[in-house]
């Protein structure tokens, strides 16, 4: 079945900006999404089709795709923006929608 | 505006059978697929299969199949995840969601809050 590999973990300071990855063969032909989820919250959908934002969501937030790796990043980042990211995708093949490790985002 | 609204949390042994219920609002239930996703302690999301209320056509993930079971109530706009022999491992977070369907593309658009299940000895 489809695999997708995230980093546990990514750390960045305050106001830089964090690059979150997501590796899975042949994810240049698949439209990838991204979640947020905050402690002791639901996962909230942040990037949907490798780069457009939902209503809401900061323009802080962007997706990307080059090759075999699909990167959300996030601008200026701000400590409210501590989180898990999840990578995602449907696997049109088995019809599963798959979802990546995850990746903790900490805010130095 | 679209809300999903679970059911509280739930305590039980091992052995036992519960159903778990999410609601949907704000949009027409019948034409939207509805996800189940697992979140073990401490763990990342696993898909669990998904649900079309309009039929009740149903898929599992290969984690599930045969242990779970979806159904839906579009009288009262419904779903449900069940189960009928609980198992200490089924001790996890339960999200309900949307999913969005369209140019070959399937996603989670909105969520649940997430129903608690604690299944012990």
């Amino acid at each position: 079945s489809y695999v997708l590999t995230q980093p546990p973990s990514v750390s960045v300071a305050p106001g830089k900006t964090a690059s979150i990855t997501c590796g899975g063969n042949n994810i240049g032909t698949e439209r990838v999404q991204w979640y947020q989820q905050k402690p002791g919250q639901g996962p909230v959908l942040v990037i949907s089709y490798d780069g457009d934002r939902p209503s809401g969501i900061p323009e802080r937030f962007s997706g990307s795709k080059s090759g075999n790796t699909a990167t959300l990043t996030v601008s200026r980042v701000e400590a409210g923006d501590e989180a898990d990211y999840y990578c995602q995708v449907w696997d049109s093949s088995t019809d599963y929608l798959v979802f990546g490790g995850g990746t903790k985002l900490t805010v130095l | 505006e679209v809300q999903l609204v679970q059911s509280g949390a739930e305590v039980k042994k091992t052995g036992e059978s519960l159903r778990i219920s999410c609601k949907g609002s704000g949009y027409n239930f019948a034409n939207w697929w509805i996800g189940w996703v697992r979140q073990m302690p401490g763990k990342g999301l696993e898909w669990m299969g998904v649900i079309y209320p309009g039929d009740s056509d149903t898929r599992y993930g290969p984690s599930f199949q045969g242990h779970v079971a979806f159904s839906v109530d579009t009288s009262i706009n419904t779903a449900y995840l069940q189960w009928s022999s609980l198992r200490a491992s089924d001790t996890a977070m339960y999200y309900c969601a949307r999913i969005y369907y369209y140019d070959s593309n399937k996603f989670f658009d909105s969520w649940g809050q997430g129903t608690l299940v604690t299944v012990s000895s």
